[in-house]
């Protein structure tokens, strides 16, 4: 199985701050790499898929980049709603797995 | 508007059997391969099983092999997911979700999840 390490494990930001989020993959998995925000209480969401690939309806602040084994999300003015944990999932190879989640928290 | 419904979830002892069921609407069912995320409350998602939209291709995790099966009805629109020998470790909520594509074993996203059923497992 494909490990995926993630961090911070937690953050705290101010709104407006820019927020980086970094997601290393245990083996190359090419660009297969999704991102899910999960609100307390609620199922996780999809936000980017493939790397870079926006899901319809998801706010444009949330950006995505990288390759091979290193990825990112982005979310370039935090916004009192991003209150949430933030999932990495590697689909390049089976089975599909997850990062251990980065905490967001708001000032 | 997709609509993704789990049930069946409950206390439940140990070495006994459960079935999850997912109810789906407000897309064509049998054209998205559909899958079982669990999640130990507080903690990170596990993949657990997924299945094609052609009902007769499926995958499991090592942790769950030979111990649950997945299994679908797209006359019913339904996804099932029958678990077997429980243990305390596979206490969880388990969520299903849609996958972007037909295959579960595609490199596409969960595109929808539903909102999850929790399974307590009581040694």
């Amino acid at each position: 199985d494909i490990h995926m390490t993630q961090s911070p494990s937690s953050l705290s930001a101010s709104v407006g701050d820019r927020v980086t989020i970094t997601c290393r993959a245990g083996q190359t998995i090419d660009n297969y790499l999704n991102w899910y925000q999960q609100k307390p209480g609620k199922a996780p969401n999809l936000l980017i898929f493939t790397t870079s690939n926006l899901q319809s309806g998801v706010p444009s602040r949330f950006t995505g980049s990288g390759s091979g084994t290193e990825f990112t999300l982005t979310i370039t003015s935090l916004q009192p709603e991003d209150l949430a944990t933030y999932y990495c999932q590697q689909t390049s190879s089976l089975p599909p797995t997850f990062g251990a989640g980065t905490k967001v928290e708001i000032k | 508007e997709v609509q993704l419904v789990e049930s069946g979830g409950g206390l439940v002892q140990s070495g006994r059997s459960l079935r999850l069921s997912c109810a789906a609407s407000g897309f064509t069912f049998e054209k998205y391969a559909m899958h079982w995320v669990r999640q130990v409350p507080g903690k990170g998602l596990e993949w657990v099983s997924g299945i094609s939209g052609n009902p007769t291709r499926m995958g499991y995790a090592d942790s769950v092999k030979g111990r649950f099966i997945i299994s679908r009805d797209n006359a019913k629109n339904s996804l099932y997911l029958e678990m077997g020998t429980l243990g305390p470790d596979d206490t969880a909520f388990y969520f299903c979700a849609r996958d972007k594509g037909l295959n579960w074993n595609s490199h596409w996203p969960f595109d929808y999840w539903g909102q999850g059923t929790l399974v307590t497992v009581s040694s």
